[in-house]
């Protein structure tokens, strides 16, 4: 079993709707949660951050962690099309030297 | 803040030469640096742990010697990949932690990323 799931997609959705991205996790010592961003051929830019259980919000997006589920959750509001790009979760425990990625889940905004 | 920057951003070169490629963090420093690769539509593969003033930690399966990571500052990482193949050709991309941003937690800080061609 992989340390982390992640459905690849592709999702795509109309302008405007809700888009929900979820990631699922083995290691129940996993205490750090990042979401990340990557346009093609570019680098990985870091969208959200959460420590533990809980939610944060910043603007149109919204991370979820629910450590009880081992789920975890980024949703976007009034998707644009330049929310098109592959969204890669990552997770770590304290004191680990690695980050434990998803596959990325590949997201298409239709105009 | 926790600017990385990477350079060159696109090398294409012939088969059998080394290229070297740079990750810099530009406004903070970084005992701790990451090569990763990643092939088309695929998630990154961590590659090794450069650390600065010591040797750097290869994981199973990536080639020491193909794949030459050298952190001689706090910031500045470089990965040189000697005597290219075909199969070398991929998008590598560095990152580096910043624990001043976020102290205490593993939260990486990504470059562009170098797509290297092998011809």
């Amino acid at each position: 079993q992989k340390e982390v799931e992640q459905d690849p997609g592709p999702l795509s959705v109309p302008e405007g709707a809700i888009v929900s991205l979820n990631c699922t996790y083995s290691n129940s010592a996993f205490q750090y949660f990042m979401w990340y961003r990557q346009y093609s051929r570019k680098g990985p830019e870091l969208l959200m951050y959460t420590y533990s259980s809980g939610n944060k919000e910043d603007g149109r997006f919204t991370a979820q962690v629910d450590k009880s589920s081992k789920y975890i959750s980024l949703f976007i509001r009034d998707s644009q099309p330049s929310d098109s790009a592959t969204y890669l979760c990552a997770m770590t425990s304290t004191g680990a030297n690695n980050l434990f990625f998803g596959t990325g889940t590949r997201l298409t905004i239709i105009p | 803040g926790a600017v990385v920057s990477q350079h060159p951003s696109w090398v294409i070169c012939k088969s059998g030469t080394s290229v070297k490629i740079e990750c810099r963090s530009l406004d903070f420093q970084a005992t701790t640096m990451f090569w990763y690769r990643q092939f088309p539509k695929q998630s990154l593969m961590l590659m090794a742990t450069s650390n600065e003033g010591s040797k750097a930690t290869y994981e199973q399966g990536v080639e020491k010697d193909k794949f030459l990571i050298n952190h001689a500052s706090l910031t500045l990482s470089t990965l040189t990949v000697t005597s290219a193949h075909p199969e070398d050709s991929s998008f590598y991309i560095c990152s580096a932690r910043n624990s001043l941003l976020y102290p205490g937690a593993n939260v990486l800080t990504f470059g562009a990323g170098s797509r290297l061609t092998v011809l």
